[in-house]
Order: structure tokens, then sequence, then C-alpha cells
């Protein structure tokens, strides 16, 4: 079966530090692969993703992710953070036969530190 | 101005019940969606909609039914609330539905069943 795990439930850095957002997947076909961001009190809304082709995608805000066939992963990274990056990161697999379904981890909550 | 708004933002009801929530998108985005938040559990689909009238479940619809009469409204009822379907609701909305497509969500309905 399909799933999304994401193993840090917290993470915290230093404003201006790099960051790298860990996810890995378990799906049988090809994955189409995204990141999400929930500002509080606020909805998600789409950073990245990926279905195929260069395995590093750029999102917004400076945000990029790699995905790795091999180690089933899709890590989210962002050279430098910003105090205003402190928000909850969410990594999503879409599967179903049309692929219109998303499966999400539970969520990184991501704490800047100024 | 692309937008799902979620009506209402807060709400508490007792157990026994009924519960609607509403949602609606300015976009005429095909297929919609409805999720809950839980934590430790991340966003869980509770039921899809590809247009008008044509709803399928999705990974949770026990406890749930949905409505969808016009493109750019999509309904969720609890007929006599749980307390344990106190949880935090997305509505989400996408063009067509397909795989790699962006999910667009409104800012949620924050529901406590007492």
């Amino acid at each position: 079966a399909q799933s999304v795990t994401q193993p840090d439930a917290r993470v915290t850095v230093s404003e201006g530090a790099s960051l790298q957002l860990r996810c890995k997947y378990s799906y049988s076909a090809t994955p189409y692969l995204f990141w999400y961001v929930q500002y509080p009190r606020q909805g998600l809304q789409l950073l990245l993703k990926y279905y195929s082709g260069d395995p590093v995608v750029q999102g917004v805000n400076s945000f990029e992710a790699e995905f790795s066939k091999s180690n089933s992963s899709f890590h989210l990274q962002k050279a430098s953070v910003h105090w205003s990056d402190s928000a909850v990161y969410f990594c999503a697999l879409s599967y179903g036969s049309s692929g219109n379904k998303l499966i999400f981890g539970i969520g990184t909550l991501l704490s800047v530190k100024p | 101005d692309m937008k799902v708004t979620q009506m209402p933002r807060y709400l508490i009801k007792r157990m026994g019940e009924n519960v609607l929530l509403e949602c609606g998108q300015d976009m005429s985005h095909e297929t919609m969606y409805w999720y809950r938040q839980d934590p430790g559990l991340g966003l869980q689909l509770i039921y899809i909609s590809y247009d008008v009238d044509s709803n399928s479940e999705g990974d949770i619809p026990k406890g749930y039914r949905v409505s969808r009469k016009k493109r750019e409204h999509f309904s969720l009822i609890l007929d006599s609330a749980k307390t344990n379907q106190t949880s935090v609701y997305f509505c989400a909305s996408s063009l067509l539905g397909g795989g790699a497509e962006t999910l667009y969500f409104g800012s949620g309905t924050r529901l406590t069943v007492l």
C-alpha cells in the first residue's frame, strides 16, 4: 500500500541556517510528489511538485526538493531560512487510478529561531 | 481572485446534532475534496467530487455524506455528530483532478463536538 513518512515531527533551526525536511514514500508506480506548507490558521499551499524529468525541482520562496527513486525519498531543502518560514510542512503523494487522491504525511513543524 | 472559501471558521455542536459545513470556490474547478486534519495523522480524505452529483468515497467516509448541486459549492454533512468527529475540516479544489494537479485549500473549519 502507498504511504508517506515524515520522520521528524518537529525541526528547529536558526535564521539563516540551511534546512532539510525529510520525506520517504512507498508506492509501486511512478509517484507524483508534492510539498505543501500550512501557515498558522490557514489552509495548505503548494510549495512544489515533482512528476517527471529533472529530479531537483524548484518551488516558491527558494525552496527546492530532490526526488530519489533509489532511496524512495523526496526531501525538501532551503539554503537559508527566514523566521517567516515557520510553519507546518506536509509531504504528499498522489495515487489512485487517475491519480486524483493525495495521501499526506503527518507533517513537520518548522520553528525558525531569530 | 482564486479562492476556496469555507464557512463557518469555528463551530461547536453537541453530540447527536446535525452539522453542515459549506465550501465554495470561484475557479470553476471540476474536482473538489473534503479532508480532515488531526494531530499526528496529517490530512485524511473523506470524499472527493468529480463534478455535480458525481461523488466518491475517500479513505474515511464513514459518518459523513456530501452534496454537490452546483460546480462551485461542495457541502459536508454529519448526521448525528459524534465526539470523535471533532477535527479541523479542509475543503480543496483542483482543475480536473489529475495526478499532478495542484490542490487549492480553504482555511478550514474547526469543529468541536461536545
